[in-house]
């Protein structure tokens, strides 16, 4: 069974522009989160859905979103981005409470 | 104001040692845990889990202890092995008694070097 899938694998992003960042769960999975990963921070929680709704949000401004399809993909959204939004965006598919992640997209903030 | 990485905690060991790994967690409402191994480039990896009603739980090479009354989690790895080095993160769900089973909070990790 293929694991999760995360594209891209890297990006390059400047300031004030936006990104868009691709995941495709394990098949079956349903629940789809997020994470953001940095060295100052770790890994903290974006947010999570699940039968294309949000489930549960994380403390981060306005400018991160997500959405989920009818066929359980999901994507996220950064707008107008800072130079503190470089990190590692991990998703992670769970069927009950394990969740399993991605490798995930490392994005530069220029 | 400037950010400060985090100073995560070391442990070295020899091959064929065995390795303990600590967490303390901070929601005592919590009732699920999870180890996850992530190795540089890739995303963390399960290892094992507990829930609360439990104290101990073995797996192949690892067992995680639970004390909730002092809200503690360890992680032994018997006859550590190179491939074992790696960041070792606990993670706790945050959404006890509700549906929301994404939603994980996750300690600072711990780096793990085995030496041959």
């Amino acid at each position: 069974k293929a694991g999760v899938t995360q594209t891209p694998r890297y990006l390059i992003k400047t300031r004030g522009q936006q990104v868009t960042l691709s995941c495709s769960p394990i098949s079956g999975h349903r629940s789809v989160s997020w994470y953001q990963q940095t060295p100052g921070q770790g890994l903290q929680f974006l947010f999570e859905y699940f039968s294309e709704t949000q489930r549960n949000k994380g403390n981060f401004p306005g400018r991160f979103s997500g959405r989920q399809f009818s066929n359980s993909r999901s994507e996220m959204n950064v707008s107008t981005l800072e130079l503190g939004d470089s990190a590692l965006y991990l998703c992670a598919s769970s069927l009950g409470q394990k969740l399993f992640f991605g490798s995930g997209t490392q994005l530069s903030v220029l | 104001g400037e950010s400060v990485g985090l100073h995560l905690p070391t442990l070295s060991v020899q091959e064929g040692d065995n390795s303990i790994i600590n967490c303390a967690y901070s929601n005592s409402a919590s009732d699920y845990f999870i180890w996850y191994k992530q190795e540089s480039g890739k995303g963390p990896q399960f290892i094992i889990d507990i829930r609360s009603n439990m104290d101990k739980r073995q797996g192949q090479r690892v067992t995680v202890l639970l004390n909730k009354t002092v809200k503690h989690l360890s992680l032994q790895i018997a006859a550590t092995q190179p491939g074992d080095s790696a960041v070792y993160f606990c993670a706790e769900n945050s959404d006890a008694g509700g549906t929301s089973y994404g939603k994980l909070t996750f300690g600072q990790g711990t780096i793990l070097t085995v030496h041959p």
